[in-house]
Order: structure tokens, then C-alpha cells, then sequence
């Protein structure tokens, strides 16, 4: 299994520029998410998805649109960069919520990173 | 809201000693879980050690132990034995109905 990958890896954009990220599962998992790390804030949720057709906002989702039409992929999108989305962008994945047990219901499993700067 | 503070920014331990990372939550929840991740230079988030709150004794992974203290809101993780490649980012990150990290806790590791 890959697990989660992620499309690219770097980009550089000039301000205004559009552009879109690629995730992809090879876990079957229900849940994605995509997350924005910053120095010193820790990472920080951009949007998720509890299921394929399903999108939901997280705590900062201003600037971003993402789409789930695939179960196994997640593509986070900007349509007008801004300086303030330079960051490094993480992709995670996890099993359905419902589980009973405790197990792994509830750990994320991250793709490797995408770094964006925006000048 | 949830909140994860990491009150060390930056720590070093010695190769073969052992190290404590601190971490606090804020929540009113009862039922949730507490996760230790590891970013090492490659920036890939590896999972270290998960709690659940409603268990009493404390998450063991070989040189990685947890002490929970569920009344404090305390959750640090202490690393035993360190060696060189345990140098890294570490973050502690809550879950209720989502994750929510801390700033996280750079650790160097001296030979």
C-alpha cells in the first residue's frame, strides 16, 4: 500500500495564481482531511470530509475549496493565492468514525507534505 | 474550543538519557483521545503513542510512555534510552470530534 500520497510535493505561485492539490488513499478510508502548518501554530485544519460527495470547513478554511468526488481522493484547492498560504500542507486520511472499539477509528494517517510558497 | 499547549518550544537530551515533553489540554469533554506525533526533517507526521481518556493506565510503546493526568489535563510523553534518531518535531494533539495539535516541541538529541 502507498497509504497517502500527495500531488506535488513543491510549488512556487505568483499572487493570483490558481492551483490545486492532489491527495489519494489507498486505505479505504472514509475520513480526509487537509491541513496547513505554519512555524510555531502547530497544523491546523483547512477542510474535511466525513465521506465521498461530503465537505465540511475546518477551523481555517478561508481562501481554500476542496472537492471529495472520489472516495479515494481529496483535492484542496486555491483559486487566488495570497502570500498568507505560504505554508506546508498536509493530507491525512482515517477509518470510519462509528467503530465501538477504540482502535484505530480515530489515528490519522498524513501524506508526506506539499510546500507552497506564494510570492 | 479545544485547546494543546506545549509549553517547551525547543529541548535536549543526551544520546542513551531520558527526556519528558510536557503537554496540557483545555476541554470540558469527558470521553476523548490524546495522540503524540513525531515530524522528523523529512516532514512526514509519524503516530508515536495514542491514549484514550477513559483508561486509567498510562500508553506504553517500547521507549515511549505517556503520563496521563486526566484530572491536571496533562499528557507528556517521556522517551527512554534516546538515540539520534529520535531527534525531531514532536507534537501533542487532542481529538473530541476533531485533532487539534499543539505548536509542538523541537527535540535535539546529543551523541
Amino acid at each position: 500500500n502507498a497509504g497517502v500520497t500527495q500531488t506535488p510535493k513543491f510549488r512556487v505561485l505568483k499572487t493570483g495564481q490558481s492551483m490545486t492539490l492532489l491527495c489519494a488513499q489507498d486505505m479505504n478510508h472514509e475520513y480526509m482531511y487537509w491541513y496547513r502548518q505554519d512555524p510555531g501554530m502547530g497544523l491546523r485544519l483547512i477542510h474535511y470530509s466525513v465521506g465521498e460527495g461530503t465537505t465540511a470547513k475546518g477551523e481555517v478554511p478561508d481562501g481554500y475549496n476542496v472537492s471529495r468526488l472520489k472516495k479515494q481522493n481529496f483535492l484542496l484547492g486555491l483559486e487566488s493565492a495570497a502570500p498568507s498560504q505560504t505554508s506546508v500542507y498536509f493530507c491525512a486520511s482515517s477509518p470510519t468514525m462509528t467503530s465501538g472499539v477504540f482502535s484505530a477509528a480515530y489515528e490519522q494517517y498524513f501524506g508526506p507534505g506539499t510546500r507552497l510558497t506564494v510570492t | 474550543a479545544q485547546t494543546v499547549t506545549q509549553s517547551q518550544p525547543e529541548m535536549s537530551v543526551q544520546e542513551a538519557e531520558t527526556v519528558t515533553l510536557s503537554c496540557t489540554y483545555d476541554t470540558s469533554e469527558s470521553d476523548y483521545y490524546l495522540f503524540w506525533y513525531k515530524q522528523p526533517p523529512s516532514r512526514q507526521m509519524i503516530l508515536v503513542i495514542r491514549q484514550e481518556a477513559y483508561k486509567q493506565q498510562n500508553a506504553t510503546e517500547n521507549r515511549f510512555s505517556v503520563n496521563f493526568q486526566k484530572a491536571a489535563k496533562s499528557f507528556s510523553l517521556k522517551i527512554s534510552d534516546s538515540q539520534l534518531g529520535d531527534a525531531a518535531m514532536y507534537f501533542c494533539a487532542y481529538y473530541g470530534n476533531k485533532l487539534v495539535f499543539g505548536a509542538g516541541t523541537i527535540l535535539r538529541v546529543k551523541s
